[in-house]
């Protein structure tokens, strides 16, 4: 079936700097993308979501970028912290589906 | 804080042996989901319920078993667990505009 897939399984930032984690999707029709965060321990934590007539969309500290013509997802996290060491999902879905693929994640480590 | 509880969290259990992991969520939610996760890897969906008396086999095959007899509850059942059980099994739910909810998870240990 299609997938969600991650570029980088692992990311290392310097405390203080911003942070890119990348995804690529392979279902054309998904029109729904959410971001991930899962801590040790835990179970996934909704971070944002893009819908597909969105090209971006910002929260606190992150943004999200969608590129539909090259089915590209990404999130930016400014100024990252410790407390932002963990694994990131991104997941997709469409309308009527109902139902989240997951791509494999990102681990992203900050370096104090 | 999390409205979706998972029990056990942590699960060590001999080859053989039938156990039931549960999940309760107290939001109201239709829809509730049972994934799979080994560490580090990415969620398999096994199970899924779009309401009561409605289960459906997911993604990944899986030799579990489901029920939802109340909106509320949804608990996942192994009849004879083995080493390849192992894993992280984690249940979510949500309503209309998608967006899940996610349980702290269960780790189970077949030994």
């Amino acid at each position: 079936g299609e997938s969600v897939g991650l570029h980088l399984p692992t990311l290392s930032v310097q405390e203080g700097d911003n942070s890119i984690i990348n995804c690529a999707y392979s279902n054309s029709a998904s029109d729904y993308f959410i971001w991930y965060k899962q801590e040790s321990g835990k179970g996934p934590q909704f971070i944002i979501d893009i819908r597909s007539n969105m090209d971006k969309r910002q929260g606190q500290r992150v943004t999200v970028l969608l590129n539909k013509t090259v089915k590209h997802l990404s999130l930016q996290i400014a100024a990252t912290q410790p407390g932002d060491s963990a694994v990131y999902f991104c997941a997709e879905t469409y309308f009527g589906n109902e139902k989240l693929t997951f791509g494999t994640g990102t681990r992203l480590t900050i370096i104090p | 804080e999390a409205d979706i509880y998972q029990t056990p969290r942590y699960l060590v259990i001999g080859t053989g042996k039938k156990i039931t992991l549960e999940c309760s969520q107290t939001m109201g939610h239709d829809k509730m989901y049972w994934y799979q996760q080994d560490p580090g890897m990415e969620l398999h969906l096994i199970h899924y319920s779009y309401g009561v008396n409605s289960t459906e086999k997911g993604d990944l095959s899986s030799e579990s078993t489901v029920s939802r007899i109340r909106t509320e509850h949804f608990p996942l059942t192994l009849e004879s667990a083995r080493p390849s059980h192992t894993s992280q099994y984690l249940c979510a739910s949500n309503e209309a505009d998608y967006g899940y909810t996610f349980g702290s998870g269960t780790r189970l240990t077949v030994v």
